[in-house]
């Protein structure tokens, strides 16, 4: 599958553990976006990162959460003491570059985060 | 700040019913305009864009065209099929260009025979 792999498709965590969500891209794709969608909203933009660099944080809360893209190895996600507020499905996307070609994201199934 | 309003779902046709799901947006300048799909068990993709005022973007039947005067780019089809079933989702580009996009909420397509 050449496509962008996210795993786990589904994280079941109790209140306080921690979570870490995975992101291959798809080959050739150094760009790595992650989007979040809570209940009955739509994604939200939550960072922006290149291979060893953070380009765009501003979507992420500023407390538990945090991301990488090393150079080798999937993108993580990883949401430290989870609430029951951090249930949501958790988008990646990549792309093969970041200015230029607006828009054209193309994105995995989803991460889905339940927090009892 | 960008945001997009999306018309709720979900919405359920017969096969070969016209669509219209619309989209509203507020933005500063001059952003390009998106409809993503999402066909059950699959990811997000692209289904088609429009970068300036009155382009019209297509594919697959499907079409929408940026009107800058009433802040619209709704999404029509003249006949719709089961394969059709999906959730759309209508974005908005930053200004300035760029891959960080703001989406609407989705709305849920389910097309019956």
């Amino acid at each position: 599958n050449a496509g962008v792999m996210q795993n786990p498709r589904h994280l079941v965590r109790r209140r306080g553990q921690e979570a870490r969500l995975r992101c291959s891209p798809m080959k050739g794709h150094s760009h790595v976006y992650w989007y979040r969608q809570l209940p009955e909203e739509g994604l939200k933009f939550m960072v922006y990162l290149q291979k060893e660099n953070i380009i765009d944080e501003s979507g992420m809360p500023k407390e538990r959460f945090s991301a990488e893209f090393p150079k080798e190895g999937p993108s993580i996600l990883r949401i430290q003491q989870v609430v029951r507020g951090d249930s949501a499905a958790y988008f990646c996307a990549s792309s093969p570059r970041g200015q230029g070609r607006a828009g054209e994201l193309f994105f995995g199934e989803g991460s889905r985060l339940t927090v009892l | 700040g960008n945001s997009v309003t999306q018309m709720e779902g979900p919405v359920t046709l017969s096969e070969e019913a016209f669509l219209t799901i619309n989209c509203t947006y507020t933005a500063t300048g001059y952003p390009s305009l998106f409809w993503y799909v999402q066909y059950p068990g699959e990811g997000l993709q692209l289904l088609l864009k429009a970068t300036k005022a009155d382009d019209k973007g297509s594919n697959k039947g499907f079409e929408a065209t940026y009107r800058k005067e009433t802040t619209s780019f709704h999404l029509e089809k003249g006949s719709v099929q089961v394969s059709d079933s999906a959730v759309y989702f209508c974005a908005l580009g930053a200004t300035g260009g760029g891959n960080k996009l703001t989406f609407g909420t989705g709305t849920q397509l389910k097309v019956e025979l």
